[in-house]
């Protein structure tokens, strides 16, 4: 079954420095996401993507946060200058065939920030 | 804004019937989705509705009342590899799922 891919799976970076996470949606799914999940909280939503444009971003995903499809495969979420409460597991999604379809999770990239 | 409302915690044993109940207010709504997710692990997509009714899948059976704000996921039969988080997404007619907190399913022997 196809299924989306996260790498790394745990990214420890200085606090202050940029990061990238990088994402390979499911290869026909044309709708991505990414949330995070704060240890112990609730999955948050942060941005949705389609036809190489935002769709929606939340108020947490702020001016040190970005998003790129640099090619046909993948789906990068940068943030510039990291923080300590920027330790999270992200999660990347993709769906299929419009907005309503159920979206697919990828195993998440556990962040820490020290 | 949106307003999504499920229990915290339940406990059942094997074999057992279990519903969690899920109540929502969205300032839109397009469909509401149930997940699951194991400690540690990324949601998994259970069930979507869009319309008002029943929803059978297997083991698992999502109901929906629109007028109400009202959902519920139903798990039969349970087994021990039940126990996880189970979260309520409502899709509030614009792309992204807005998770509650989950109710966190505690199956025992």
């Amino acid at each position: 079954e196809p299924e989306v891919t996260q790498t790394p799976s745990h990214q420890v970076t200085q606090m202050g420095q940029e990061v990238i996470l990088r994402c390979v949606p499911i290869s026909n799914h044309l709708y991505f996401y990414w949330y995070r999940q704060i240890l112990g909280q609730k999955v948050e939503f942060l941005v949705s993507f389609y036809n190489n444009e935002i769709s929606e971003k939340s108020e947490i995903f702020d001016d040190q946060f970005s998003v790129e499809r640099p090619d046909g495969s993948n789906f990068t979420l940068k943030i510039r200058s990291t923080k300590l409460e920027d330790s999270a597991m992200y999660f990347c999604a993709s769906s299929g065939g419009g907005w309503n379809q159920p979206q697919h999770f990828g195993d998440g990239t556990r962040l820490s920030i020290l | 804004g949106q307003n999504i409302d499920q229990p915290t915690e339940m406990t059942a044993t094997e074999g057992a019937i279990v519903q969690i109940n899920c109540t929502y207010q969205t300032s839109g709504f397009n469909g509401l989705f149930w997940y699951q997710q194991h400690a540690g692990e990324a949601p998994t997509f259970l069930s979507y509705n869009v319309l008002d009714g029943l929803e059978e899948k297997g083991r698992f059976s999502s109901f929906l009342s629109r007028s109400k704000g009202y959902s519920y996921l139903l798990l039969k039969e349970l087994q021990m590899k039940d126990s996880a988080s189970y979260l309520c997404a409502p899709n509030q007619a614009g792309t992204a799922l807005i998770f509650g907190k989950g109710t966190t399913l505690s199956v025992s022997s």
